[in-house]
């Protein structure tokens, strides 16, 4: 399996320019997950899906950030509009459901903000 | 909702030595502690975990021990090798939470050759 795949890898925009992150789960999965990784604030759950139904989103920090999972094999991340205090590392991860906990990382996206 | 600290911050050791990491949690209904690893571009992969119900686990150079009464949990590393070099992360999570894991701020471990 190739496990997790995100895209973009790396971001730079500008501030003010709509950001979109994606994401593509491991096939069978059935919880997807987004983080956010900083150096202040380590890593920080912002939304997580389970058969492609948004549970939770107390972490999404705004308005500005929303996320979708339209079908089992895709998510998005969207940041609109962008701020500098958005820059971070952006995880993506699945895990299989029934009595596995683990969850599967993506390789993360990048984000700069200028 | 659940607290978990994670000490030290920074490890350095010499290859072939021990490390150990700590943590420790806040909520007494946690049940299942995982660690992960995460290395340089990576994201965090998980390296060994361990459930309420027992006190120790092995896997080969790592082993963790869980003390529910004090509620904290250790990563214990033995022989050290440079590839270990990393940032170890530890969660906890339980069953009415979902299981989904609340992170430690992470140990970054360095082992020199």
């Amino acid at each position: 399996d190739a496990g997790v795949i995100q895209s973009p890898r790396h971001e730079v925009t500008e501030m003010g320019q709509e950001v979109t992150l994606r994401c593509k789960p491991i096939s069978g999965h059935n919880s997807l997950f987004w983080y956010r990784q900083t150096m202040m604030r380590g890593l920080e759950l912002l939304i997580y899906f389970n058969n492609n139904v948004p549970i939770d989103d107390s972490g999404m920090p705004e308005d500005r950030f929303s996320a979708k999972m339209p079908n089992a094999s895709f998510s998005t991340l969207k940041i609109q509009p962008s701020e500098p205090r958005d820059s971070a590392v952006y995880f993506c991860a699945s895990r299989p459901g029934g009595a596995s906990y683990e969850q599967y990382f993506g390789p993360g996206t990048r984000l700069t903000v200028t | 909702g659940e607290n978990v600290e994670q000490h030290p911050s920074t490890l350095s050791v010499q290859e072939g030595d021990s490390a150990v990491i700590k943590c420790t949690y806040s909520d007494s209904a946690s049940n299942y502690f995982p660690w992960y690893k995460q290395e340089l571009g990576k994201g965090p992969q998980l390296i060994i975990d361990i459930r309420s119900n027992v006190g120790e686990k092995k896997d080969q150079r790592i082993a963790v021990t869980l003390n529910k009464t004090a509620k904290h949990f250790s990563l214990h590393i033995t022989e050290t090798q440079p590839e270990d070099s990393a940032v170890y992360f530890c969660a906890a999570s339980r069953a009415g939470g979902s299981y989904i894991p609340t992170f430690g701020r992470g140990t970054s471990l360095i082992v020199h050759p």
